[in-house]
């Protein structure tokens, strides 16, 4: 069964790096896409980003400017990193799979990142 | 890129069935929607596809058989039958709004289900 969970600091200061690791477990992150969604406190979910095959990666235009997603494969990993974060970014942070259908079909439980001094 | 709407709140009695509502905006008749339980402090888990046609492709893993789709013009659409405790949730609906290889999704504002 495929799993994902998220880990990295809850509390992130305003201007610095949010910097968030999807550990995958039943599957492998050298097959499929692997995504980042989050959704802040009573609002909806916002695509972030998906990586695929040896890093290639693409993102949603809102926050290209800021965001990176990379690949670990010796640890069956991927990661997120978002530049410059101010308190819209407070949010809860999920990391999914993408199937071949571009279904993204397994979730992870979600990490709350709070941007706050 | 579409618009997903999804009512507010809904709410049904234990045993009885209950029609949650997706509607896409305006252009997007073809487009298909996935369907997404959201458990209180459990992060989303995929119910099924659906497009005009009717379910795409295969349920979730673990969906039971009281859960099925339909799909109409803008409106997709997941009716729950003999409705359990277990189904209070948020229903969420998404579309991949990519071209080719790039994909891109969107996501509905979530409905609330409460079972009464």
């Amino acid at each position: 069964q495929v799993q994902l969970q998220e880990s990295g600091p809850g509390l992130v200061k305003p201007s610095e790096t949010l910097s968030l690791t999807c550990t995958v477990s039943g599957d492998s992150v050298i097959t499929y896409y692997w995504s980042w969604i989050r959704q802040p406190p009573g609002k909806g979910l916002e695509w972030i980003g998906y990586v695929y095959d040896s890093g290639s990666a693409n993102y949603n235009p809102s926050l290209k400017s800021r965001v990176t997603i990379s690949l670990d494969t010796s640890k069956n990993q991927f990661s997120l990193r978002l530049n410059a974060v101010t308190a819209a970014d407070t949010a809860m942070y999920y990391c999914a799979r993408v199937n071949g259908a571009a279904i993204l079909d397994y979730w992870g439980q979600g990490t709350l990142v709070t941007v706050s001094s | 890129q579409p618009v997903l709407t999804q009512p507010p709140s809904a709410s049904a009695s234990l045993g009885a069935s209950v029609t949650l509502t997706c509607t896409l905006s305006s252009g997007y008749s073809d487009s298909k929607v996935d369907w997404y339980q959201q458990r209180p402090g459990k992060g989303p888990r995929f119910v099924m596809r659906v497009g005009t046609g009717g379910i795409v492709g295969s349920k979730g893993d673990g969906i039971p058989d009281r859960f099925s789709v339909l799909g109409s013009g803008l409106n997709r659409y997941l009716t729950i039958k003999n409705i359990q405790e277990e189904d209070e949730s948020d229903y969420l609906c998404g579309a991949d709004h990519g071209s080719g290889s790039s994909f891109f999704w969107v996501f509905g504002g979530g409905t609330k289900l409460t079972v009464l």
